[in-house]
């Protein structure tokens, strides 16, 4: 079975600066590794996925994340953070279920970044 | 968002109401999902859908009854509910059902359903 970690409930950073939110993963077989946003009130936003190839994946707003697979984790990060970053932020891991595929999300973490 | 639409956007019901909830997608996919938020718990998924298929989650009680009239329309069906079904429900599409697990999920808005 696969999971997903977000050690971290909440990341505070102050505007400008760089921000980190962590992800690990533990899949059996390739690991197909993707990041949401949800903004208050909103449904799930697609960021970015790591399927295969160059360990750093760039996606929309600003943001990448870095796959490192001897660490088995997928840190979502983006230079310098805005106030309009702050949401909550998903990792989730895809799988083969029985045949189709499902993703398996972590409990999110909440990003605040302050003026 | 608008890749996917879900109405109404919230919802209250009392626990010996019928309702629905419905979602399209305008992405051409063949794949549709239900799932439940709840606060601080991760997303549950409830129902995948194909136009192939129906993928039954036997952890999902009977008051909850999705359909599937097409591969652009999924509806969840509602009846005698819980309060403790209120909760976020979110809908979401993908390219195909086993096509891989490469495949993003895009989801819509959401319903917000209140059960009193």
């Amino acid at each position: 079975a696969q999971s997903v970690a977000q050690p971290e409930d909440q990341v505070n950073v102050a505007e400008g600066n760089p921000l980190t939110v962590k992800c690990t993963y533990s899949v059996s077989g390739n690991p197909y590794l993707f990041w949401y946003v949800q903004y208050p009130n909103r449904g799930l936003q697609f960021l970015l996925k790591y399927i295969t190839g160059d360990n750093l994946v760039k996606g929309s707003y600003g943001f990448e994340a870095e796959f490192n697979k001897s660490q088995t984790s997928f840190h979502l990060k983006k230079p310098s953070a805005l106030v309009s970053d702050s949401a909550l932020y998903f990792c989730a891991v895809s799988g083969l279920n029985s045949g189709y595929s499902t993703l398996t999300f972590g409990k999110g973490t909440m990003l605040l970044v302050s003026p | 968002e608008t890749g996917v639409t879900q109405t109404p956007r919230h919802l209250v019901m009392g626990m010996t109401n019928k309702k629905s909830l419905k979602c399209e997608q305008h992405l051409g996919h063949n794949a549709m999902y239900w799932y439940k938020q709840s606060a601080k718990k991760p997303l549950e998924l409830m129902f995948v859908y194909s136009l192939e298929e129906r993928v039954e989650n036997n952890s999902v009680p009977s008051r909850f009854s999705p359909e599937c009239p097409n591969s652009s329309h999924l509806f969840l069906h509602l009846h005698t509910l819980q309060p403790e079904d209120s909760a976020l429900y979110l809908c979401a599409s993908s390219p195909s059902l086993r096509g891989g697990s490469t495949d993003t999920q895009y989801f819509g808005p959401g319903t917000r359903l209140t059960v009193l």
